[in-house]
């Protein structure tokens, strides 16, 4: 079956410090793969999106994310978080018939 | 900018009534999705619809009916309410896919928290 793991269900970093959220899926052809951020008692909004172009996906609030094929990978990263990162981070991926979620991450930034 | 709105962003129901969740989208998006929410458990798809008057069961569909009679909008139906249907619903629309993907980007409306008493 396809999956979208995120490794981390919690992830806690000082502010100004950089950030990594970690995304697996399972491997298919010409995968589409995304992340999106979600604010409390808010919807999901798109960061980022792969879809076959450039590995390296540049997205909203300084966010970026590599696709690794070999490692079968999308993590997502910022060089220096701010408080208003804060937030749950969903990675997900689209295939012929399925829309496929992580679990996601919660990222906790401190002062 | 694509905008999907849900009509109630607070409900609280008691259990056996029936319940409407609306979902309205604005940019001529074929595909439509309801998900909900809930702790530890991540979003989970409860139907989805490529066109008009189709859907589809997604992975929880038991206790939920949908409808689309118009492109722009689906609706979500309790038909009698539970207390463990008390949880947070997401609508998300798309365009299809290209490619081999059914879908591109979904987005998002705001979310419907439904609490059943």
């Amino acid at each position: 079956a396809q999956s979208v793991t995120q490794l981390d269900s919690h992830v806690s970093v000082s502010e100004g410090t950089p950030v990594l959220l970690r995304c697996n899926y399972s491997s298919s052809y010409s995968p589409s793969l995304f992340w999106y951020v979600q604010h409390p008692n808010k919807g999901l909004q798109l960061l980022l999106k792969y879809t076959s172009a450039a590995t390296l996906v540049k997205g909203i609030n300084g966010f970026e994310a590599e696709f690794k094929k070999s490692e079968t990978s999308f993590h997502l990263t910022k060089p220096s978080a701010h408080m208003s990162d804060a937030a749950e981070y969903f990675c997900m991926k689209t295939s012929y018939d399925k829309v496929i979620f992580g679990p996601g991450t919660s990222l906790s930034v401190i002062p | 900018d694509v905008k999907v709105t849900q009509s109630s962003r607070y409900l609280v129901k008691r259990t056996g009534e029936k319940v409407f969740l609306e979902c309205v989208q604005d940019m001529d998006h074929e595909n439509m999705f309801w998900y909900r929410q809930d702790p530890g458990l991540g979003l989970r798809l409860i139907y989805f619809s490529y066109d008009v008057k189709m859907k589809e069961k997604g992975d929880i569909p038991e206790g939920y009916s949908v409808s689309r009679e118009k492109k722009e909008r689906f609706s979500l139906i309790l038909e009698s309410a539970s207390t463990n249907q008390t949880s947070m619903y997401l609508c998300a629309s798309s365009l299809t896919g290209t490619g081999t993907s059914l879908t591109g980007e979904l987005f998002f409306g705001e979310g419907s928290r439904l609490t059943v008493l």
